[in-house]
């Protein structure tokens, strides 16, 4: 059964770099995700699609400072030169025939 | 620039019903497929219900089978869900969202959500 498996929460500094894991469930390891960002309080925002092969696509305005890389089952997002407003969550999504899935989101806490 | 916005919101008792409506506008609403997905309080995002362009197709999560139904009226640039039998575990903000393909389908613009509570 197709299902994406994220860590609940991370945690980096001001000025740092993070990596965000979302797995894809056994079978499923060549499907493309998407990663969204949601902050308290605003609705979700597109962040990028991803491929199995890392080559990836951002969404409007989405800063340099984000971008993604894949190994296997693994789909990563990467933020880099962290923010205070990059606190967050962050969901990846899929999707099979007539039904989308997202995973359970990482909460990223900037410390 | 792309904007969606939902409406309709609000406290109902469990066993009732509740209309929601998403008002698109800065694309041509009837070249896409559109989505209502929600997210309950201390939870995560939960895809609710898709429907194709003409609205000849839809499709929904398990849970809403047979309770929800999603609609549009491309005249009106306007997507809806009309929410019978709602139960507490239907309390969520629900927004509504853009679909479009590109290596996948997801969702690439985003509402800014309308709050629809469940209790008595």
């Amino acid at each position: 059964q197709l299902a994406l498996t994220q860590s609940p929460s991370a945690s980096a500094s001001l000025g740092a770099s993070v990596k965000l894991t979302c797995t894809l469930s056994s079978g499923h390891s060549g499907f493309a995700i998407a990663w969204h960002q949601k902050q308290p309080e605003r609705g979700p925002r597109y962040l990028m699609n991803l491929n199995s092969d890392g080559s990836h696509r951002k969404g409007d305005g989405i800063p340099d400072r984000f971008s993604g890389s894949s190994s296997g089952a693994e789909r990563y997002l990467i933020i880099s030169s962290l923010q205070s407003e990059d606190e967050a969550e962050y969901y990846c999504q899929t999707w099979g025939t007539g039904f989308w899935v997202f995973g359970g989101g990482t909460k990223l806490t900037v410390l | 620039e792309v904007q969606l916005v939902e409406s309709g919101g609000g406290l109902v008792q469990p066993g009732g019903s509740l209309r929601l409506s998403c008002a698109a506008s800065g694309f041509t609403f009837s070249r896409y497929w559109m989505t209502w997905v929600r997210q309950a309080p201390g939870k995560g995002l939960e895809w609710v219900a898709n429907i194709k362009e003409d609205g000849s197709e839809k499709y929904y999560v398990d849970s809403v089978k047979g309770r929800f139904t999603i609609s549009r009226d491309n005249a009106k640039n306007s997507l809806y869900l009309q929410m019978n039998s709602l139960r507490a575990e239907d309390t969520a903000v629900y927004y509504c969202a853009r679909n479009i393909f590109d290596w996948l389908s997801l969702f690439d613009y985003w509402g800014q959500g309308t709050l629809v509570t469940v209790s008595s």
